[in-house]
């Protein structure tokens, strides 16, 4: 099992561009997740998609847009790039939760993207 | 939504002490309280997790304990070693529209351990 996989790795975009970064899993979770990390900020939630279908607004969504493309896709586009939104992206997935609490998630490796 | 607070953000040890990391949130409602490590460079992954009907679980030299009437919980580790080093993350799930439990992290706390 390849776990989380998110692509690109390393981004460099100019302000304004436009971009897509995939994300995908192999372990048959309901639920998907993009993050952000910032130095002293911890990782913010960005969207959230609870099922496939269904996707919400977490901490951070301005300037953001997502699609459940599937059960194991999940991907983040920066419609209009600007330099706030040079971070490390992390995508992650869990199992739904069913007994009345959460469960563990998992990470992707990571995306740093650079917006210049 | 949760608020989670995590003190200290830096923590300084030798080599052998122990190193304790707090955190404290805001949703009583919440009831599931992972903790994650970040090396540089990598991934968080998860280390241990405490639900709300345990007060205290162990892992060999690390430990969480919760006080859901305080709404604080801990991670406390022995015997550091330098691979101890890490970026340390709380979090708390919070139940969001639609029955989903959302993971709401603390800033994190880097944890540095001297030879």
């Amino acid at each position: 099992n390849a776990g989380v996989t998110q692509t690109p790795k390393f981004q460099v975009l100019k302000t304004g561009q436009s971009m897509t970064l995939q994300c995908a899993q192999d372990m048959n979770h309901n639920s998907m997740y993009w993050y952000r990390q910032d130095p002293g900020m911890g990782l913010r939630l960005i969207y959230y998609s609870a099922s496939e279908g269904t996707t919400d607004k977490g901490e951070v969504p301005n300037g953001y847009n997502v699609s459940r493309l599937n059960k194991r896709e999940f991907s983040l586009r920066l419609e209009s790039a600007a330099p706030s939104q040079t971070s490390v992206y992390f995508c992650a997935s869990s199992v739904r939760d069913s007994v009345g609490s959460g469960n563990t998630i998992y990470f992707g490796e990571g995306s740093w993207l650079t917006v210049v | 939504g949760e608020n989670v607070e995590q003190h200290p953000s830096t923590l300084s040890v030798q080599e052998g002490d122990s190193a304790v990391i707090k955190c404290t949130y805001s949703d009583s409602a919440s009831n599931y309280f992972p903790w994650y490590k970040q090396e540089l460079g990598k991934r968080p992954q998860l280390i241990i997790d405490i639900r709300s009907n345990v007060g205290e679980k162990k892992d060999q030299r690390i430990a969480v304990t919760l006080n859901k009437t305080a709404k604080h919980f801990s991670l406390h580790i022995t015997e550091t070693q330098p691979e101890d080093s890490a970026v340390y993350f709380c979090a708390a799930s919070w139940h969001a529209s639609g029955g989903s439990y959302i993971p709401t992290f603390g800033r994190g706390t880097s944890l540095i351990v001297h030879p």
